[in-house]
């Protein structure tokens, strides 16, 4: 079974801090693993994938097999950055299954 | 533009009355999904569809139906609405492939009272 935990419902930093999105996995195989960002009042939107280990906006995520983990990572937080973060797995049907969200706070 | 529209964006109807909600893609992706969006419960998958005609329920398709007639079209079906189906609706769509973006709809809120 597939399965994407974020242990973290709310968080909330302050802006140029450090932030780290926790996201931690179950399955069996070889999983995709991305990263979607919802703005207030907006779509969801593709943030970053695992495959291309890009950077966008600043952030970074690496997924450690070892750890089951993908956490989500930007060394400086902005305002901006204020939204609900959905991490999640593509194993190997088409299916993708997401977590529940953890929604972000950067407070001036 | 690339781009998944849904309608209508908002609806308020009585419980009972049949409802459609429309999802349309443009990129001719051959999967698609509807999604509720729920406080606390993140997204659940209500159905998908790999293709014309191949439909399939996800984790909570109870009270729902769907059809793909069409490539483009996946519509969301309420037969009979109940007020557990207030909830925030989306749609989304990609190609089958590794690594694929999933493109989301603008969202549909309805309120069953």
């Amino acid at each position: 079974a597939q399965r994407v935990t974020q242990p973290e419902k709310l968080l909330s930093v302050f802006k140029g801090a450090p932030v780290e999105l926790k996201c931690n996995y179950s399955y069996s195989g070889s999983p995709e693993l991305f990263w979607y960002v919802q703005y207030s009042r907006q779509r969801l939107q593709l943030l970053l994938r695992h495959i291309s280990r890009e950077s966008i906006k600043g952030f970074t995520a690496d997924l450690n097999k070892g750890e089951t983990s993908f956490h989500l990572k930007k060394p400086f937080a902005q305002e901006e950055d204020s939204a609900m973060y959905y991490c999640a797995l593509k194993g190997g049907s088409e299916k993708l299954v997401f977590g529940k969200g953890t929604k972000l706070t950067v407070n001036p | 533009e690339a781009q998944v529209t849904q309608n209508p964006r908002y609806l308020i109807t009585v419980t009972g009355k049949k409802l459609t909600v429309t999802c349309s893609q443009n990129m001719n992706h051959e999967y698609m999904s509807w999604y509720r969006q729920d406080p606390g419960l993140g997204l659940r998958q209500i159905y998908y569809s790999m293709n014309v005609e191949v439909t399939d329920k996800g984790d909570v398709p109870e009270g729902y139906k769907v059809s793909r007639k069409e490539k483009r079209n996946f519509p969301l079906i309420l037969e009979s609405p109940s007020p557990n189906q207030t909830s925030l609706y989306f749609c989304a769509s990609r190609q089958i492939a590794a690594g694929e973006t999933q493109y989301f709809g603008p969202g549909t809120r309805l309120l069953v009272l």
